[in-house]
């Protein structure tokens, strides 16, 4: 089983539309869970750390089900900017000595006017 | 202003030939990570440090090399015994600790390594 995994799209939406993105997570022990957003050819951004009680940051939502080890990230009236793709990142040894991140392959977006 | 630097953006290099790249942060960050991403695949560790003067090996370190002598700096080397090294380098940096939020990692903008 894939550590972080994604559908990796693309969703290909109007501007205005609400779209959501669900990613699931194969580490029980995970206590960091990330949405980054990474442009064409450019570095991954970090969009919103992702909280037990779930969250919320303008248009963006994240949720977060630790029993079924599922994230979610619901993006509402998109806009033609949000055209990227949006990758799941959780953190397996929050608290340890590593700190290390897990990358999901990321599900593209593009927004049509 | 604060931030993750990497260069050069973009590298040529000939098949045999060693490669350094490099990454510089004024984050005042602990620690400070290589990764490698190909297309259509997700971001793989390559090396990571937590702390000057230590590092340790990710998921596919071999061929690759690194320093940490300075906190500031995490140069990545790619040897000639990378079998496949064209992709996209990105170094990030996090705070390190145990404080919730130290492991938010921050990215440079990436280095495209093309082997001719």
């Amino acid at each position: 089983r894939k550590e972080v995994e994604q559908d990796p799209g693309p969703f290909n939406v109007p501007e205005g539309a609400t779209v959501a993105f669900n990613c699931t997570y194969s580490n029980s022990a995970s206590q960091s869970f990330f949405w980054y957003r990474q442009d064409c050819r450019k570095e991954p951004k970090l969009l919103m750390s992702v909280y037990s009680s779930g969250n919320e940051d303008g248009r963006f939502t994240a949720q977060l089900n630790r029993a079924s080890q599922y994230i979610s990230l619901l993006i509402r009236d998109s806009k033609l900017s949000d055209s990227a793709t949006y990758l799941c990142v959780v953190n397996v040894n929050y608290g340890g000595s590593q700190g290390n991140l897990i990358f999901g392959k990321g599900t593209k977006l593009s927004v049509k006017p | 202003d604060g931030g993750i630097t990497q260069s050069p953006k973009y590298l040529f290099r000939k098949e045999g030939q060693n490669v350094t790249l490099s990454c510089e942060q004024n984050l005042n960050h602990d620690a400070m990570y290589w990764y490698r991403q190909d297309p259509g695949q997700g971001l793989r560790l390559i090396y990571y440090s937590q702390i000057v003067n230590d590092f340790q090996k990710g998921d596919i370190a071999e061929g690759y090399s690194v320093s940490r002598e300075k906190k500031e700096s995490f140069p990545l080397t790619v040897t000639s015994a990378q079998k496949n090294p064209t992709a996209f380098y990105l170094c990030a940096s996090s705070p390190g600790g145990r404080r919730q939020g130290t492991d938010t990692q921050y990215f440079g903008p990436g280095t495209r390594l093309t082997v001719l």
